[in-house]
């Protein structure tokens, strides 16, 4: 059974870091891209970042790109998503997802993040 | 970047009804195209990918088509389960890109 657990969330300051963390289990984790997906409170939902399968290749949403850095450790089945520069626009809850062909077939429960003074 | 515009934002409808729930994009996008479902407070599920393929044990009331920039969801017999959220998504090419969400209420 594949399962996605995100860790990591919680109360950060503006300006402040925060590192995600996704333990997958239940697939080939390393022969398949990951991607981050983010939804703020009541609204629609954002894609983050997506690392390819070597860990190689990323993308970047731009209202992250340089202050977001998605990795993934393929000997401990696990994607991180380090966060720098925290603003408040940055509160939600990330979704790590399992990508299927640019779409994502599982996604795990969600860690919420909230940036407040 | 591609915009995808879905209609109507709410949709209040009954069990037994027939819905449809529509997605365009601003420019092409040929079949990369996926419809999620998501319940309040929980992930999102995949339902259907490049646009009418339904996802591994999705109920086949389920059902996607379109190609280009018009696309549409269809439940064909709406069940209690059924109400929820359903957002498209654009995987054509990056940024990848959500519509802004329908949620079906029970009328």
């Amino acid at each position: 059974e594949v399962q996605l657990v995100e860790s990591g969330g919680g109360l950060v300051q503006p300006g402040g870091s925060l590192r995600l963390s996704c333990a997958a289990s239940g697939f080939p984790f390393r022969s398949y891209g990951m991607s981050w997906v983010r939804q703020a409170p009541g609204k629609g939902l954002e894609w983050v970042a997506t690392i390819f399968e070597s860990g190689g290749r990323t993308h970047y949403a731009d209202s992250v790109k340089g202050r977001f850095t998605v990795s993934r450790d393929n000997s401990k089945n696990s994607l991180y998503l380090q966060m720098h520069s925290l603003r408040a626009e940055d509160t939600a809850v990330y979704y790590c997802a399992k990508d299927h062909s640019g779409d994502w077939n599982f996604w795990g429960q969600g860690t919420l993040v909230t940036v407040s003074s | 970047d591609i915009q995808m515009t879905q209609s109507p934002s709410t949709l209040s409808a009954s069990v037994g009804d027939r819905v449809s729930i529509t997605c365009r994009a601003s420019q092409g996008i040929s079949n990369w195209l996926a419809w999620y479902q998501q319940k309040p407070g929980k992930a999102p599920e995949l339902l259907i990918y490049k646009a009418s393929n339904l996802e591994d044990g999705v109920p086949s009331r389920f059902s996607g088509r379109g190609s280009g920039t018009e696309f549409t969801l269809t439940i064909s017999s709406l069940q209690a389960d059924d109400f929820a959220t359903y957002h498209c998504q654009q995987y054509h090419s990056y940024p990848y890109t959500f519509g802004q969400g329908t949620k079906l209420e029970n009328k």
